[in-house]
């Protein structure tokens, strides 16, 4: 497609459910980048995946949040045993191979931990 | 460690009055600066991007940065803004050499008055 795509837009979860946030970056993109968008703030970096190799994890908040991009194209991002915390705006990115090329953001998926 | 300081949470404007949105960065190297546009409920929007050469660039929507190593500043203006600019600007800094995370400031949300 044109742009990034992420679903769903909204996602209401109970306390404790799992949850799965899907990314269809620009076709051809090779990296693709996971942030975290509290209310009233600016992205926080997630992880960040170059074809299908996860090279950074560094902004996963815990080890109930896990990222995978099997096939170099789609991704995950999972969530177990939701806390009221993750409620946030969850943005995909993706970028071209090279190094003058911006980063096109997807819509977000809105999660709220009720 | 690199971050993004935006100084000014919230500013309002006159329609058809100028803008100025201050950056400040701190990196270790050389610096791929951006601006980006996020309005109520969407994703964000690239504005302008500077990565190497002339110091002033100009981006979408009439507006313009100029980056300013001594200062370490890339702030972003436009001349004359229109009610359709009232929206949250992020700063953002990333490493040029690479397709890696890029950081976030905390926004300023832009309010224009009629």
């Amino acid at each position: 497609g044109a742009g990034v795509s992420q679903s769903p837009r909204y996602k209401v979860a109970k306390r404790g459910q799992d949850v799965a946030l899907r990314c269809d970056p620009i076709s051809g993109h090779v990296s693709l980048f996971w942030y975290q968008q509290a209310l009233g703030q600016g992205p926080e970096f997630l992880t960040y995946f170059q074809n299908e190799a996860q090279l950074d994890k560094s902004g996963l908040p815990s080890d109930r949040f896990f990222a995978e991009r099997p096939e170099g194209s789609v991704s995950t991002l999972k969530i177990q045993r939701t806390q009221q915390e993750d409620s946030a705006v969850y943005l995909c990115a993706s970028r071209q191979s090279g190094t003058n090329y911006g980063y096109t953001f997807g819509s977000g998926t809105r999660l709220t931990v009720v | 460690a690199q971050s993004v300081t935006q100084p000014d949470i919230h500013i309002t404007v006159s329609e058809g009055a100028s803008l100025e949105l201050r950056c400040n960065y701190s990196y270790g190297a050389t610096p791929y600066l951006f601006w980006y546009v996020q309005s109520p409920g969407q994703g964000l929007q690239l504005l302008l991007k500077y990565f190497s050469g002339d110091t002033l660039v100009q981006g979408i929507k009439g507006f313009e940065a100029e980056f300013k190593r001594s200062q370490s500043s890339f702030n972003l203006r436009k001349p004359s803004v229109h009610w359709s600019d009232a929206a949250e600007y992020f700063c953002a800094v990333g490493r040029y050499s690479s397709a890696s995370k890029i950081i976030f400031g905390s926004g300023t949300r832009l309010s224009i008055r009629p």
